[in-house]
């Protein structure tokens, strides 16, 4: 069965800190990962996409980087958080087969608090 | 640009009622349809998906899809207190790796 994990579960950040987010998917080759962000009570927001590793795909400018450096392994980062940079992160896998399109199956994510 | 719409933005619904949430979608290539739930502080979950025109049932839950109407709604019949929560829906072009999420309905059932 497949697994995915994020971490951390919760992080309190100062504006201007940086920060590093990831997570790891267990159970499943090179499957297609997501980022995405909800603000508080909002909208779902997708950041980026990967269908390899070391290839990410920018959905939206938030001043937020992703990487791939593994196949099961995506970490979201910034060198300077901004106030708007507060939510709820969440990291997500789907199938590469077009019976199940693109299901989003979500990790617990992380929330996030800049002070 | 995808836009997607969802109403009403909040509901209350008695124990036992039927619930329908509304979802419309501004790109007429759209090819799947998503229903995901999300109960308070967790991550969302996949309800169900629609990939044609028409209907679908899957126990108490039913989704119809009307593309030339760019709607797509979820039904719940018997409506449970277990079934409060944030109701998402989804929409996909296809292929393109690229999923846009409405802003939610808010469902509380009060038993």
């Amino acid at each position: 069965a497949q697994t995915i994990h994020q971490w951390p579960v919760a992080e309190i950040k100062a504006v201007g800190s940086p920060l590093s987010l990831g997570c790891t998917i267990k159970g499943k080759s090179s499957p297609n990962l997501y980022w995405y962000w909800q603000a508080t009570g909002g909208t779902l927001q997708q950041l980026f996409y990967s269908i390899t590793v070391g290839q990410v795909e920018s959905v939206v400018q938030l001043n937020l980087s992703a990487s791939r450096p593994k196949d099961d392994q995506f970490i979201l980062s910034t060198e300077k958080l901004l106030l708007s940079h507060s939510g709820f992160y969440l990291c997500a896998w789907s199938l590469v087969d077009w019976a199940s399109a693109e299901t989003l199956y979500f990790g617990s994510g992380t929330r996030l608090t800049v002070l | 640009q995808q836009n997607v719409q969802q109403s009403p933005e909040s509901l209350i619904v008695p124990e036992g009622a039927r619930t329908s949430l509304n979802c419309t979608f501004s790109d007429s290539a759209s090819q799947y349809f998503w229903w995901y739930r999300q109960h308070s502080g967790k991550a969302p979950k996949a309800l169900m998906s629609i990939f044609s025109n028409g209907e679908k049932e899957e126990g108490r839950f039913t989704i119809h899809l009307n593309k030339a109407s760019l709607h797509f709604s979820l039904h719940i019949r018997d409506s449970q207190p277990s079934d409060s929560a944030l109701y998402l829906c989804a929409v996909s072009m296809g292929g393109g790796y690229k999923v846009v999420f409405g802003s939610g309905t808010r469902l509380l059932v009060s038993p």
